[in-house]
């Protein structure tokens, strides 16, 4: 199985900070990376696909980059709204796999 | 509006047994994979399963492999995961999720998710 490690697990961070998330696999997985919010009690919600790709409706604060084993994710400018839980997910190979999370919290 | 409707959960025994279904609409369900992907309390997502558009092909996580059987039911556009043989481990959160692209293959990411369903597994 493809093992996601994420970092860091949760920050704080004022508002207009700007945040990166780190995504690290196990082994290359080209560009097969997505990266999800999920708010408290809610479902996760898609903000980045192909490890780049802003979904249709995502603000562009919110940006992803890398290939093979590293990836980041970035939020330009922390905004109250964006206070979640960041998870990626790969799906190179099955089983898919989820990281850890990062919990993003305003300082 | 696209949306994924998810019924069934519930307090269950260990060993027991539980179907979950997932009714979705506004959107040609027929063309897409979808899958089960489940949230412990307090805890990441594990993907679970994955059925074809079609439903001829269907993928597991070794968790539940033999375990949990997942189906949908195009006329109905309905999506479905039998849980037997419950443990206490399977409690979660059970969310289906809509494979983001047209695509015969199990891999993708999930652009749809519904609200979820609690699944609690105690004696």
């Amino acid at each position: 199985d493809i093992q996601m490690t994420q970092s860091p697990s949760s920050l704080s961070a004022s508002v207009g900070d700007r945040v990166t998330i780190t995504c690290q696999a196990s082994q290359d997985i080209s560009n097969y990376l997505n990266w999800y919010q999920q708010k408290p009690g809610k479902a996760p919600k898609l903000l980045i696909y192909d490890a780049s790709n802003l979904e249709t409706g995502v603000p562009s604060r919110f940006s992803g980059s890398g290939s093979g084993t590293d990836f980041t994710f970035t939020i330009s400018s922390l905004q109250p709204e964006d206070i979640a839980t960041y998870f990626c997910q790969q799906y190179d190979n099955l089983p898919l796999t989820f990281g850890g999370g990062t919990k993003v919290e305003i300082k | 509006e696209v949306q994924l409707l998810e019924s069934g959960g519930g307090l269950v025994q260990p060993g027991g047994s539980l179907r979950l279904s997932c009714a979705a609409s506004g959107f040609t369900f027929s063309s897409y994979a979808m899958s089960w992907v489940r949230q412990a309390p307090g805890k990441g997502l594990e993907w679970v399963s994955t059925i074809t558009g079609s439903g001829g092909s269907t993928y597991y996580a070794d968790s539940v492999k033999g375990r949990f059987t997942i189906s949908r039911d195009n006329s109905k556009n309905t999506l479905y995961l039998q849980m037997n043989s419950l443990r206490a481990e399977d409690t979660a959160v059970f969310y289906c999720a809509k494979d983001f692209r047209y695509s015969s293959s199990p891999k993708d990411a999930f652009d749809i998710w519904g609200q979820g369903t609690v699944v609690t597994v105690s004696s």
